[in-house]
């Protein structure tokens, strides 16, 4: 089966500029996730979709990130104005029960904010 | 708060030893998994485990479950170079079903 994909692969930005990512799950996986990795840290949830709704955003700084999946499939995740410290890998993630099976990440954003 | 943490932070070894990563939840958790994520790369799903003092073995990976569900750990026998990477583990995040992911150990083999 297809992977998780992503795009861009690579970006750079400077401060207070906006960027968006996008996300495109496993067919069939209802629940799609958001998450921030800082280089030498573990991955951190931003948000989680189940369809197209929001079931977890409670980490996501909602004054400068915003998501949305449209449709429940594809997904796009922005953030406005970036800050220096939003320099890390978005990743997204898929599951099909994510009770009893373990995520597919894609390959990551690699972000810079310069 | 929530919180998993990992020991050792970093490990270097050489070829063919032995390699263990500890995994400590402050809350008991329902299940655990394991990601490997190589140097560049995502995290891969490695495996689950779900009962009190479940153990599982993937060739020279064994994992382990504590019996009060709230550690793990993983050990590689006689690691490879294609071991490397760093290896997280996750657990439930509380009173939700995503997964909350611990601070990872990276581990080199020096060949």
């Amino acid at each position: 089966e297809a992977g998780v994909a992503q795009s861009p692969r690579y970006k750079i930005i400077e401060k207070r500029q906006s960027v968006a990512f996008w996300c495109n799950p496993i067919s069939g996986h209802a629940t799609l996730y958001w998450y921030q990795q800082i280089l030498g840290q573990g991955p951190k949830l931003l948000i989680q979709f189940q369809n197209n709704g929001v079931v977890d955003d409670s980490q996501l700084p909602k004054d400068r990130f915003s998501a949305e999946r449209l449709k429940g499939v594809d997904s796009t995740l922005k953030i406005q104005p970036a800050k220096l410290e939003d320099s890390a890998v978005y990743l997204c993630a898929s599951s099909l029960d994510p009770v009893h099976y373990g995520y597919t990440f894609g390959s990551g954003t690699r972000l810079t904010v310069v | 708060g929530q919180q998993v943490m990992q020991i050792p932070q970093y490990q270097h070894v050489q070829e063919g030893e032995d390699f263990t990563t500890y995994c400590n939840s402050s809350t008991t958790l329902s299940n655990i998994q394991w990601y490997k994520q190589r140097p560049g790369g995502h995290p891969v799903f490695l495996i689950q485990l779900v009962k009190s003092g479940e153990v599982k073995k993937q060739k020279r990976l064994t994992f382990q479950f504590g019996e009060a569900k709230k550690n793990s750990s993983l050990h590689i026998t006689a690691t490879q170079t294609t071991d490397v990477g760093t290896y997280f583990c996750a657990g439930p995040k509380t009173g939700a079903n995503n997964l909350f992911f611990g601070t990872g150990t990276r581990l080199t083999v020096i060949p």
